[in-house]
C-alpha cells in the first residue's frame, strides 16, 4: 500500500516550457487535491476533484490546469511555466466525510515535487 | 488575507518539557481544525484534529485545545522528544454546503526544535 505517490520528485523548467505532474493514490479515495507551498507560507489549494471526471478551482488556480480521468490519478499541468510557479507541489487525497461522521477529516499527502522555473 | 495564522515561526524546547504551538483563525465557519507535522523533504502527515464543538482532544502525548470565543487553538506536546522536531501546520476545515467535501486552509507553520 503505497498511499499517495508523486512523479517526478524534482524538475527544473525554463520559462515558457510546459510539464505535467502526476499524482497517484491506491486508497480508493474519492477526493484529490493539489497544493503548493512557498517559503514561509502555508499550503495553498490550487485545484481539487471530487470524483473521476470532475475538477474545481481552489485558492490559487491561475496558470494551472488539472485532469482526473481515472479515480486513482490526478494530473496537474503547467502550460507555460513562469518563475512565480517555482514551488513545492503536494498532492493529497481523502474520503468523503460528512461533518457528523466523527472522522478526523484528514487528507493524506504525497511526498511532494520540487519545481524550479528559471 | 490569511484565515489561519501561526504567528510564531519557530519554537525551541528542551527534551522532556512541554511544547505549546499556537494558532489563531478568523473564519468562524470552520467546522474542524487539524494539525499536521512535516519533516524536511516529506509530505505533511496528520497528527490530531478537533471538532469546532469540542474544546479539547487528546491522543497520547498530543492534546489540542480550542477556544472558540478567542478564535484560538493550541497544540500541547508532553513530554517533548527530539523526534518531534519538525514544522507543525495548523489548518481549518471549511465544509462545502450540502457536501462531504471540506477545504483545508493552512497556517504558515511553526518550526519546533526539541534539544536534548
Amino acid at each position: 500500500n503505497a498511499g499517495v505517490t508523486q512523479t517526478p520528485k524534482f524538475r527544473v523548467l525554463k520559462t515558457g516550457q510546459s510539464m505535467t505532474l502526476l499524482c497517484a493514490q491506491d486508497m480508493n479515495h474519492e477526493y484529490m487535491y493539489w497544493y503548493r507551498q512557498d517559503p514561509g507560507m502555508g499550503l495553498r489549494l490550487i485545484h481539487y476533484s471530487v470524483g473521476e471526471g470532475t475538477t474545481a478551482k481552489g485558492e490559487v488556480p491561475d496558470g494551472y490546469n488539472v485532469s482526473r480521468l481515472k479515480k486513482q490519478n490526478f494530473l496537474l499541468g503547467l502550460e507555460s511555466a513562469a518563475p512565480s510557479q517555482t514551488s513545492v507541489y503536494f498532492c493529497a487525497s481523502s474520503y468523503p466525510t460528512p461533518q457528523t461522521s466523527g472522522r478526523t477529516h484528514e487528507q493524506y499527502f504525497g511526498p511532494g515535487t520540487r519545481l524550479t522555473v528559471t | 488575507d490569511q484565515q489561519v495564522k501561526q504567528n510564531s515561526p519557530s519554537l525551541s524546547v528542551q527534551e522532556g518539557r512541554i511544547s505549546i504551538l499556537n494558532c489563531d483563525y478568523t473564519n468562524s465557519m470552520f467546522d474542524y481544525f487539524l494539525w499536521y507535522k512535516k519533516y524536511p523533504a516529506e509530505g505533511p502527515t496528520f497528527l490530531i484534529s478537533i471538532s469546532s464543538i469540542k474544546d479539547k482532544n487528546e491522543d497520547g502525548r498530543f492534546t489540542v485545545f480550542l477556544n472558540k470565543s478567542a478564535k484560538h487553538l493550541s497544540l500541547h506536546i508532553v513530554p517533548s522528544q527530539p523526534g518531534d522536531s519538525a514544522v507543525y501546520f495548523c489548518a481549518g476545515r471549511l465544509a462545502d454546503r450540502g457536501s462531504t467535501l471540506g477545504r483545508l486552509y493552512f497556517g504558515r507553520g511553526t518550526q519546533l526544535t526539541v534539544w536534548p
